[in-house]
């Protein structure tokens, strides 16, 4: 079993949409969350951290649920631009895991 | 500008022909560290170095070496490239380690070998 495992997609949703992605981890040790976003071809920047009580940046909300072991990025009104992949990042004593990421296409 | 530099961006190289792949920062940071990405397997670290003269293996170091001389290089050195080698690799710095998540990253070196 992957130690952070994401639903591979690809999501396909039109402008305005909301769409939610969700990541499990399987070392409950793990310290720090992340969500890194990927576009083709190009290096992965970071998004968002990701906090126990949640957190929000404009569009973008990340959770956090320790106890089930998944985190979840939640984007609203999607734009054309945020078609990229999404990263999902776990870290323990300085290790840091990747998942194998979301893709999001938004349509017009 | 602040960045992270990898070259060469694109390499087609055959079997057992010794090549480096250089990785540079300029933003004074300890930390740097070598990925390879695969369809399906995500991000998988090679080596890393939290900083000069200190390195340390990865989830998947066999086949690779490196070398931290001076803060700001970090090359991957493969002695003997094989096909299973064939992948897009990162090289990524941060100045307080993995822990805060700011991982800058450099464009990437798509390798081929033949």
């Amino acid at each position: 079993r992957k130690e952070v495992e994401q639903d591979p997609g690809p999501f396909n949703v039109p402008e305005g949409a909301t769409v939610a992605f969700n990541c499990t981890y399987s070392n409950s040790a793990s310290q720090s969350f992340f969500w890194y976003r990927q576009d083709c071809r190009k290096e992965p920047k970071l998004l968002m951290s990701v906090y126990s009580s949640g957190n929000e940046d404009g569009r973008f909300t990340a959770q956090l649920n320790r106890a089930s072991q998944y985190i979840s990025l939640l984007i609203r009104d999607s734009k054309l631009s945020d078609s990229a992949t999404y990263l999902c990042v776990v870290s323990r004593n300085n290790d840091m895991r990747f998942g194998a990421g979301t893709r999001l296409t938004v349509k017009p | 500008e602040a960045q992270v530099t990898q070259n060469p961006r694109y390499l087609i190289t055959v079997t057992g022909k010794k090549l480096t792949v250089t990785c540079s920062q300029n933003m004074n940071h300890e930390y740097m560290s070598w990925y390879r990405q695969d369809p399906g397997l995500g991000l998988r670290q090679i080596y890393y170095s939290m900083n000069v003269e200190v390195t340390d293996k990865g989830d998947v170091p066999e086949g690779y070496k490196v070398s931290r001389k001076e803060k700001r290089n970090f090359p991957l050195i493969l002695e003997s490239p094989s096909p299973n080698q064939t992948s897009l690799y990162f090289c990524a710095s941060s100045l307080q380690g993995r822990i805060t998540g700011e991982l800058f990253f450099g464009e990437g070196s798509r390798l081929t070998v033949l």
